[in-house]
């Protein structure tokens, strides 16, 4: 049990353009999911905090506005690249618990490249 | 929640146990120890946790000493596939429904 599921595995996109990526808990209701991302040989990065209703809690140093973050059922939290850059192609990575004392399940990730 | 310290890389005979260890000098009573993995390009994947009790499931075992100041993930009886970055992270269950921060984990490399 416990599967988060994420989409698209991988996605190039040009310059400029806006790509949108799915994590979704399949077998579970997740009222918070957390946002990864990851470049390449460094670890995790924790980007944001979604919570399902409400506005997403950024980390220091992420752009609210240029990682826009919805969460608008219990299963499905979206995390929407804005006017992607080169810069940020990366790994991102969604996940979620079933509780607050429950371990982290993530989804498999998303390879983003921007040309 | 408290930081953890690992080893950067460690390598294991395939077969043999891999003995991943891990610091968190400055966990509190209610913190929680957890290990996850990652393989290349894939997901981190969730092993083991634990309070102050050893435990044991079926992918490896947590040995957690009685200061709770390191703890150890045993890998009974590795294999190729076990090659992946080991993560140790230290979690309140308080903490807002899981939220976790890495560090930079140890890579484990089995060797034939």
């Amino acid at each position: 049990g416990a599967v988060v599921s994420q989409h698209p595995s991988w996605v190039i996109c040009k310059s400029g353009t806006s790509v949108k990526i799915e994590c979704r808990s399949l077998d579970f209701q997740a009222t918070t999911m957390f946002w990864y991302r990851q470049f390449p040989k460094q670890s995790l990065m924790l980007m944001a905090t979604s919570n399902e209703g409400s506005k997403a809690t950024y980390e220091q140093g992420v752009e609210k506005d240029k990682f826009l973050i919805n969460h608008a059922s219990l299963t499905l939290s979206t995390l929407t690249v804005t006017s992607a850059h080169p810069e940020d192609s990366s790994f991102y990575i969604c996940s979620a618990s079933t509780g607050s004392n429950s371990p982290l399940h993530f989804g498999n990730g998303t390879r983003l490249t921007v040309t | 929640d408290a930081k953890t310290t690992q080893p950067t890389s460690m390598d294991c005979a395939e077969g043999r146990a891999a003995n991943l260890p891990c610091n968190h000098s400055t966990i509190s009573g209610n913190e929680y120890v957890y290990w996850y993995r990652q393989i290349h390009s894939q997901g981190p994947q969730y092993i083991i946790h634990g309070l102050k009790n050893n435990e044991t499931n079926e992918m490896a075992s947590l040995i957690i000493t009685e200061d709770r100041k390191s703890s150890t993930l045993i890998l009974p009886h590795a294999t190729l596939r076990d090659t992946a970055v080991y993560y140790c992270i230290v979690r309140s269950p308080n903490t807002n429904a899981g939220k976790s921060t890495f560090g930079d984990g140890t890579t484990l490399t089995v060797k034939p």
